[in-house]
């Protein structure tokens, strides 16, 4: 199995640009997780999605911030417009189970 | 409420010795995991244990879920200097939905060789 597929690995952006991040589960995995990381924070858990259905987007920070999944093989985080302080590595993580397995993340630089 | 207490935050340990790392909430958890996570990657699954009392191996890693099923910990035995990476603890609430996964704030391992 590929494993859960993020792209890109790394975005660099200007302050107020759109920036779209995306995200392939683990084929069959019926969970599908957006977290950030932070050196301040830690890992914190944005939004997640059962069956392409949002469930709990209480952690999403702000409105310019917004998840998407079209279908079960794929999921989109959308930040319009970006600011610095979205600055952090963004993965993306599925599940069956209680077991979550993550992707490579993608580490998103908004100067 | 439910947070994840995990210590040591960071340890400098020399090849060949054994490491031991915990986690603690004041709260009833009914799954432990732990994930390992190395630089530029994401967390990558250790062990998962479901079971109050249980004690999970999976090579030099040994990870037991607490009796009081509020506390886990993960011991590795004769590091080596792969095993450098952070490693975290996540646990489901009882209270929780099956997806409600609470994380700790990760303990930094470096291993001198």
């Amino acid at each position: 199995d590929a494993g859960v597929i993020q792209s890109p690995r790394h975005e660099v952006t200007e302050m107020g640009q759109e920036v779209t991040l995306r995200c392939k589960p683990i084929s069959g995995h019926d969970y599908l997780f957006w977290y950030r990381q932070t050196m301040m924070r830690g890992l914190e858990l944005l939004i997640y999605f059962n069956n392409n259905v949002p469930i709990d987007d209480s952690g999403m920070p702000e409105d310019r911030f917004s998840a998407k999944m079209p279908n079960a093989s794929f999921s989109t985080l959308k930040i319009q417009p970006s600011e610095p302080r979205d600055s952090a590595v963004y993965f993306c993580a599925s599940s069956l189970g209680a077991e979550q397995y993550f992707g490579p993340g993608t580490r998103l630089t908004v100067t | 409420g439910q947070q994840l207490n995990q210590s040591p935050q960071s340890m400098f340990i020399q090849e060949g010795e054994d490491v031991s790392m915990n986690c603690t909430s004041s709260s009833i958890f009914n799954t432990w995991l732990w994930y390992k996570q190395e630089p530029g990657e994401g967390p990558v699954l250790l062990i998962a244990l479901y079971k109050a009392g249980e004690l999970t191996s999976n090579g030099r890693l040994t990870a037991q879920f607490g009796i009081t099923r509020k506390d886990s910990f993960l011991n590795i035995s004769a590091s080596i200097p792969s095993d450098v990476g952070i490693y975290f603890c996540a646990g489901q609430p009882f209270s929780g939905n099956n997806n409600d996964m609470r994380f700790g704030a990760g303990t930094r391992l470096t291993v001198k060789p």
